[in-house]
């Protein structure tokens, strides 16, 4: 069965410090791997996703993930972080569409981040 | 462009009354629907999706049900809701067909409390 762990379940850094979530998967065969973000009281936001090509992704808000199969990580970076990422994080894995997966995914239990000024 | 919508946003409802909580796709078709829970400081949990009309499958025994009666809407129900019912209820949508990689886009979410 596919799971993901998000080891940290609270960060906190300082503006404009640089930031990293991390996430570790377990998947049978090759994932699909995402990262969501949710403000309170909001539904999830698609930051950037995996599925194949380049391990490096990029995604919006200046946000990036590097996919590493040998390590079974996928690991959210932001170089400079802004009091407006205050939010809380999901890793999500899939599979593809085919067979059984029906695009299913299997989430993270979350990571807040907190920003201080 | 799509549009995901869910009503109401919020709602308290006693211990023992029915739910119906409704979830509607605009943009797209035959989409593959998800709801999901969200209990504090838990993640998500996927209750029900559904592939098409009238096809629900359950991912966890409880005391909800799902139905999809039209292509584009997705309802969550309950006959007699119980306090663990309470939390934060997302719908979901994903198009499977072809585009190679599978990301869900999310409503706003429902608030529910049960008291």
């Amino acid at each position: 069965a596919q799971s993901v762990t998000q080891p940290d379940i609270h960060i906190t850094v300082s503006e404009g410090a640089s930031l990293e979530l991390r996430c570790n998967y377990s998947y049978g065969a090759t994932p699909y791997l995402f990262w969501y973000v949710q403000s309170p009281g909001q539904g999830l936001q698609l930051l950037l996703k995996y599925f194949s090509g380049d391990t490096l992704v990029q995604g919006i808000k200046g946000f990036e993930a590097e996919f590493k199969r040998s390590q079974s990580s996928f690991n959210l970076r932001k170089p400079s972080v802004h009091w407006s990422d205050a939010a809380e994080y999901f890793c999500a894995v899939g599979g593809n569409a085919g067979g059984t997966s029906y695009g299913k995914l299997t989430f993270g239990q979350g990571t807040i981040l907190t920003v201080h000024p | 462009s799509q549009t995901i919508h869910q009503w109401p946003a919020t709602l308290v409802q006693p211990v023992g009354s029915p739910l119906s909580l409704e979830c509607t796709v605009e943009g797209t078709s035959n989409p593959n629907l998800y709801w999901y829970r969200q209990a504090a400081g838990r993640g998500l949990q996927l209750l029900f999706y559904s592939v098409g009309i009238g096809q629900i499958s359950s991912e966890v025994p409880q005391n909800l049900s799902a139905s999809r009666p039209q292509d584009r809407q997705f309802i969550l129900s309950s006959k007699k809701l119980l306090l663990s019912d309470s939390g934060f209820y997302l719908c979901a949508w994903t198009d499977l067909r072809g585009r190679g990689s599978y990301e869900q886009y999310f409503g706003p979410g429902t608030r529910l409390t049960v008291t």
